[in-house]
């Protein structure tokens, strides 16, 4: 069936430092792959998302490729600041899994001042 | 507009009280959908509603009742809750049940505490 791996958090920067949040994912087909953000007390919001294979999505500074040869859609950011620490959520959304959310565990990312 | 509201933001209730959570859009999004959510966890899936239809049930215990009164707005009630049952629940909707590359729009939630 259809799985999400991410990275084990959390994940703590410097702000301004370089961030890569790895996620991979295992389905059959083409599915669609999405991160969320959570910020503390609050429901998740849609960072960015890609649907085909080479598509990058990009928001707020942050992007993600579709990598179909390695089965992965690593979230990066050249330079963090203090207001991006949240949880991020990879999520994958293709047939074998009726069409519902498959979602990775999350990583808590703090970025220090 | 692009947003989803739920309605309220917190309720704490006894196991022995019936409340109702609510959830609103206006995006005409067809597909809407309940999840739970615990602490440093993921959403789970519990219900997803097409069409104002009843699509996926995902083995959720009864003392959960999911109500589609229209396209716009979707309930659930609450009966009997055990203290595990505290979560934040949240409420979504995407544009069709079945399009694969599109995005669920998720609201603020309910932080429930069952005492």
């Amino acid at each position: 069936g259809n799985s999400v791996t991410q990275m084990e958090g959390p994940v703590t920067l410097s702000e301004e430092a370089f961030l890569t949040i790895n996620c991979t994912y295992t389905a059959t087909g083409y599915p669609s792959l999405f991160w969320y953000v959570q910020y503390p007390g609050e429901g998740l919001q849609l960072l960015l998302k890609a649907t085909k294979a080479d598509d990058k999505g990009s928001n707020k500074g942050f992007e993600a490729t579709y990598r179909k040869e390695t089965t992965s859609f690593h979230l990066e950011k050249g330079s963090v600041q203090v207001s991006d620490s949240a949880v991020y959520f990879c999520a994958l959304r293709g047939l074998d899994s009726n069409y519902q959310l498959i979602w990775g565990a999350g990583t808590k990312l703090i970025i220090k001042p | 507009d692009t947003e989803v509201t739920q309605t309220p933001k917190h309720l704490v209730m006894g196991m022995t009280n019936k409340k109702s959570l609510k959830c609103e859009q206006h995006m005409g999004h067809r597909a809407m959908y309940w999840y739970k959510q615990k602490a440093k966890k993921p959403p789970e899936l519990m219900f997803v509603y097409s069409y104002e239809k009843l699509s996926i049930n995902e083995s959720v215990p009864s003392r959960f009742s999911p109500e589609c009164p229209n396209s716009s707005l979707l309930n659930l009630h609450l009966h009997a809750l055990q203290p595990e049952d505290s979560a934040l629940y949240l409420c979504a909707s995407s544009q069709e049940i079945n399009l694969v590359g599109t995005e669920a729009f998720f609201g603020q939630g309910t932080r429930l505490t069952v005492v």
